[in-house]
């Protein structure tokens, strides 16, 4: 079944210790998504790839990092987490035609991440 | 300020009744979408309303979207316990060569047997 596809689910690292969070997709969508979610709250959207454009929100601390090699994969890293920084975070593709979408966007089951 | 803002903030209802769950809103719309999320999982999308439709229909699900008062509602019928989830309305707006979702804070659906 084409999915979206996100490794690890839980991610335990060190205050201040680089992450990678990937996510793979097979559903050859031209836009990829991350989203923070903390506990009980709405999904906050970080950056988007449009293609291979890259478009960051206005308020997405410099903390936080997107690559995306191919159509397939794209990797959130966190340079620096602090504790703030512990949450689900979610990826999600959708496809968008001429700038307009009317698409749903599927997401992954998410990668928890624990700051110690 | 939040677009997307959602009531009640959480439901609790008996099997076979209704739950009805609000949605509005602030900017003007492409579309308004709902999903659904079990505990420590993804979002699943349940149904996308257009800005220039007023009611939509999905299996169990009905989504009205009433643009003059910026606000949606979602109706979920003879409800079962596997609807147990958090249900969060989201907007699209355009923006630059794309669009973006902004997801109100969503509504904690129980549904006891």
């Amino acid at each position: 079944d084409a999915m979206v596809i996100q490794n690890p689910r839980y991610q335990v690292t060190q205050f201040g210790k680089p992450v990678t969070l990937s996510c793979s997709q097979t559903l050859n969508h031209n836009v990829m998504y991350w989203y923070q979610q903390k506990s009980s709250q709405a999904p906050k959207l970080l950056f988007h790839y449009y293609d291979k454009d890259f478009n960051n929100e206005a308020d997405t601390p410099d903390n936080f990092q997107s690559r995306r090699p191919n159509t397939s994969f794209c990797f959130l890293d966190i340079r620096s987490p602090g504790l703030g920084d512990a949450a689900m975070y979610l990826c999600a593709t959708s496809r968008v035609f001429a700038g307009m979408s009317n698409q749903p966007q599927h997401f992954g089951d998410g990668t928890r991440l624990s700051i110690l | 300020s939040q677009q997307g803002e959602e009531d009640p903030q959480a439901l609790s209802i008996q099997e076979g009744e209704n739950a009805t769950m609000n949605c509005s809103y602030k900017t003007s719309i492409n579309n308004l979408q709902w999903y659904r999320q079990n505990s420590g999982r993804g979002l699943v999308h349940l149904i996308l309303i257009r800005s220039n439709e007023r009611e939509k229909h999905s299996g169990r699900l009905r989504v009205t979207l009433d643009t003059s008062k910026k606000s949606s509602s979602l109706l979920i019928t003879a409800s079962r316990a596997a609807d147990t989830a958090s249900y969060f309305c989201a907007t699209e707006v355009k923006k630059g060569i794309g669009s973006r979702l902004t997801f109100g804070e969503g509504t904690q659906l129980t549904v006891n047997p």
